[in-house]
């Protein structure tokens, strides 16, 4: 079955540490891969997506990730992270099945320490 | 309008209820999903739509649930009968096409309270 798995639930940095989330999807097939972000109180939005070409993708806020896809992966970057960086962080991709369909991992909790 | 609104932004229903949850998508834009989202969990997809029509309706978790839109417009995801373990945020999401690449915008939700 296709799914996508975020490694980490929770994770906790102080600020200035550097960030690496998780996420590994299963599926063989064509894949547009996102991550998306929900800061506290706030709709879920997007952070970064590849679709083609260079497989390291920048988004907003200093972050970026890099799909491997040899391994089905596409792990979220962040060299220094601030207290604002505190949020739901979520791995979605979407299948081309015949139709399109996103499948979402469980989503990882950053807490970042001031 | 300016981002996708959803509505009730609450709903409270005894077990066995029917409810009617609205989505209105950003003006113009193609494509509408809903998720389910259960307490400490991920999204779950439950369908979506390309204009008026639903390619993919193999998330919704049975036949109680149903969704419609029309005008390439608003949509409205029903839940017959509803029982507790339907309890959850449902989020609703629009793009401007379906073509795998293009970004969600997502509404605030409506959280679902099945007493």
């Amino acid at each position: 079955a296709q799914s996508v798995s975020q490694h980490n639930h929770h994770v906790i940095l102080s600020e200035a540490a550097s960030l690496e989330l998780g996420c590994n999807y299963s599926y063989g097939g064509t894949v547009n891969l996102f991550w998306y972000v929900q800061y506290p109180g706030q709709h879920l939005q997007l952070l970064l997506k590849y679709f083609s070409g260079d497989p390291l993708v920048k988004g907003i806020k200093g972050f970026e990730a890099e799909f491997i896809k040899s391994k089905f992966s596409f792990n979220l970057r962040k060299p220094s992270v601030q207290w604002s960086d505190t949020a739901e962080y979520f791995c979605a991709v979407t299948l081309d099945t015949g139709g399109f369909k996103t499948i979402f991992g469980a989503g990882t909790r950053l807490f970042v320490k001031a | 309008g300016a981002g996708v609104s959803q509505s009730p932004s609450n709903k409270v229903t005894e077990k066995g209820k029917d409810v009617e949850l609205r989505c209105d998508p950003i003006s113009g834009h193609t494509a509408l999903y809903w998720y389910r989202q259960r307490l400490g969990q991920g999204l779950e997809f439950l369908i979506y739509f390309q204009g008026n029509s639903a390619p993919d309706k193999s998330g919704l978790p049975s036949d109680r649930f149903s969704a419609e839109r029309t005008g390439e417009s608003v949509s409205t995801l029903t839940i017959q009968r509803t029982q507790q373990e339907d309890s959850a945020v449902y989020l609703c999401a629009s793009s401007l096409d379906v073509g795998g690449a293009d970004e969600q915008f997502f509404g605030p939700g409506t959280r679902l309270t099945v007493l």
